[in-house]
């Protein structure tokens, strides 16, 4: 079993919908919980990070984390066709940040 | 502020031959991660090096690959004698310190290795 779980997609949504993503993990020790975004044969880049249970807001993006069910979720609202790219959870148990990656879903928003 | 540079981006080897890719982490960061992107699948965390030294090497194969971050100069990840399962992206990340409010990882665009 992958101690981190997120379903690949693609997941495809009109402009200006709401973008729903999540993962799934296993190990109850994750404390620290990321979403990048990676867009085509470029690197990731940090988009959020939150520390323990909880929501955080950025602008468009809402994450949020439940670890009482090992789950995160990002939300992307009045998504754009800029959006488009792969979203990556990733999480770890240590302050040094070994990062354990999802597989990442790919988004694309049509105009 | 340049941002994590790699180079080559793009490596061809052949089977057999080795392959040295370089990272050159963001100035006043001395903490380099590496990780391979296989297709179809997320990153893979493969070593953790600071200067001259190899913190957490649990995710690299036995045989074959090395890695080292010396006092001067890039880090290098090595892989000698490639075979074409090596064929995948290889980002390298950085970060400035261990604790978490300053060890936010950026990464450099990856370099892309084929093995034919």
């Amino acid at each position: 079993q992958k101690e981190v779980e997120q379903d690949p997609g693609p997941l495809s949504v009109p402009e200006g919908a709401i973008v729903s993503l999540n993962c799934t993990y296993s190990n109850s020790a994750f404390q620290y919980f990321m979403w990048y975004r990676q867009y085509s044969r470029k690197g990731p880049e940090l988009l959020m990070y939150t520390y323990s249970s909880g929501n955080k807001e950025d602008g468009r993006f809402t994450a949020q984390v439940d670890k009482s069910s090992k789950y995160i979720s990002l939300f992307i609202r009045d998504s754009q066709p800029s959006d488009s790219a792969t979203y990556l959870c990733a999480t770890t148990t240590d302050s040094w940040g070994k990062l354990q990656f999802g597989a990442g879903t790919q988004v694309v928003v049509t105009p | 502020n340049a941002g994590v540079m790699q180079n080559p981006r793009h490596l061809v080897r052949r089977r057999g031959q080795e392959a040295r890719l370089r990272c050159s982490p963001m100035k006043g960061h001395s903490h380099v991660y590496w990780y391979r992107q296989l297709p179809e699948e997320g990153l893979k965390f493969m070593v953790y090096l600071q200067k001259e030294n190899i913190i957490d090497e649990s995710g690299m194969p036995k045989e074959r690959f090395s890695a080292e971050f010396p006092k001067e100069g890039p880090s290098i990840l090595r892989i000698q004698q490639v075979v074409r399962g090596d064929s995948a992206a290889y980002f390298c990340a950085s970060s400035f310190s261990t604790g978490f409010v300053g060890d936010t990882q950026y990464f450099g665009p990856g370099t892309r290795l084929t093995v034919l």
